[in-house]
């Protein structure tokens, strides 16, 4: 069965820092990821994806996500936070079995001026 | 952006009232999705259908119905609405194909009084 952990509620930074958003995997066979975003009162839109391809995934917005296998991660990083990246994030796994994603519980991403 | 419509984008109303949330997309994606959200929690799928005439119910019990006539349509109604019935409800759609990801509506705000 598949699950995402996604380890962090909140996250906090300054306009200008770095982002980590952190996310691990459980997966029976090689999975599709994906990275979510939800500012307030919005759907979810699609920053980047992970489809067995390239390890190191580049999405929009300055947002890119590493596989690594070996520690069944896929971190969201960018290197320097803007005011406009403060929104919820969410890890996602999907199920190729039965066509259903499986959402992590999401990371709020508060970025201070 | 993704061509998925949800129709209202905000609804109030009082209980026992019948509503339909409508949900329509123009990509011809045979699966369609619709999912659940409390304010500032993760996502919980109610409904879905692989096509027209297909429609199973979600991980998440729910009281309200789906249907699917068409390709393009997946209206999800509610008989008898309820206060606990208020949520965010978030319509979605893919191809199914490995790698693909789902396109998400901008969602119908649901208050129930």
């Amino acid at each position: 069965a598949q699950s995402v952990t996604q380890l962090d509620s909140h996250v906090s930074v300054s306009e200008g820092t770095p982002v980590l958003l952190r996310c691990n995997y459980s997966s029976s066979y090689s999975p599709s990821l994906f990275w979510y975003v939800q500012h307030p009162n919005k759907g979810l839109q699609l920053l980047l994806k992970y489809t067995s391809a390239a390890t190191l995934v580049k999405g929009i917005n300055g947002f890119e996500a590493e596989f690594k296998k070996s520690e069944t991660s896929f971190h969201l990083t960018k290197p320097s936070a803007h005011m406009s990246d403060a929104a919820e994030y969410f890890c996602v796994v999907s199920d190729w079995s039965s066509y259903k994603l499986i959402f992590g519980s999401g990371t709020r991403l508060l970025v201070r001026p | 952006e993704a061509d998925i419509y949800q129709t209202p984008r905000y609804l109030v109303i009082g209980t026992g009232k019948k509503i339909t949330l409508e949900c329509s997309q123009t990509m011809g994606h045979d699966k369609m999705y619709w999912y659940q959200q409390d304010p500032g929690m993760e996502l919980h799928l109610i409904h879905y259908s692989y096509g027209v005439n297909s429609t199973e119910k979600g991980d998440l019990s729910s009281e309200s119905t789906v249907s699917r006539i068409r390709t393009e349509h997946f209206p999800l109604t509610l008989e008898s609405a309820r206060p606990s019935h208020t949520s965010q409800y978030l319509c979605a759609s893919t191809s199914g194909k490995v790698g693909h990801e789902q396109f998400f509506g901008p969602g119908t705000r649901l208050t129930v009084l």
